[in-house]
């Protein structure tokens, strides 16, 4: 079936640039997604790419798709503690209802 | 523009207890679903609804249901709690096929 991996803790210091790792299994997926949940809240949308792309940037947020693989990233650059939280991947479950199938989750912890 | 909204934000249930989850969005989203999160177990979905008035079964469905009031209102309802339902639990809508939009959450404990 459909699975999502993720690991779960990376901690760096501030400052630096985080890499989150994903990986996903169903190459029929549409769109890919990085969501963000803060201690006690609910996810926030972060990020998503369309699968016909290789790279899309947004401000800190890098997300770099390698379809072939089946990998996906999201590189945080300047990394600040306002960062820390949790981050799923997710990718879209295919079918009529846009069910998305979610990893885990990546426990970020940024040191001062 | 609240977004979606949940309450309680809070519950503790005893086992065999009933109790509805109510949910609700001003973005006027299509879907609308029901999660739950469990550490180290991620998202998982439990009912989703494409549609007002129409409803289908997630993941983990079983113990719940659910009901699609109008567009707006998609409610979870426990009918007979039990300690395995212990977890956080999360709406969310969408307009488009895919992004998703997330409520607060409401953590309940069933004891």
């Amino acid at each position: 079936g459909e699975d999502v991996e993720q690991s779960l803790f990376l901690s760096v210091r501030e400052g630096d640039s985080s890499v989150i790792n994903c990986t996903y299994t169903d190459s029929s997926s549409t769109y890919l997604y990085w969501y963000k949940q803060e201690p006690g809240a609910g996810l926030q949308l972060l990020t998503y790419i369309f699968s016909n792309m290789d790279m899309k940037q947004d401000q800190r947020l890098t997300v770099l798709l390698n379809k072939k693989d089946k990998h996906l990233s999201l590189r945080i650059a300047d990394t600040q503690t306002g960062d820390s939280a949790i981050y799923f991947c997710a990718e879209s479950g295919g079918g009529s209802q846009g069910n998305l199938i979610f990893g885990k989750g990546t426990k970020l912890s940024v040191k001062p | 523009n609240a977004g979606v909204t949940q309450t309680p934000k809070f519950q503790v249930l005893k086992t065999g207890q009933s109790m509805t989850l109510q949910c609700a969005q001003d973005m006027n989203h299509n879907s609308m679903y029901w999660y739950r999160q469990d550490p180290g177990m991620g998202l998982r979905l439990i009912y989703y609804s494409a549609s007002e008035g129409t409803t289908d079964k997630g993941e983990v469905p079983n113990g719940y249901n659910v009901s699609r009031l109008n567009k707006r209102e998609f409610s979870l309802r426990l009918e007979s709690a039990a300690p395995s339902q212990t977890s956080v639990y999360f709406c969310a809508s969408s307009l488009s096929h895919y992004e998703q939009y997330f409520g607060p959450g409401t953590r309940l404990t069933v004891t």
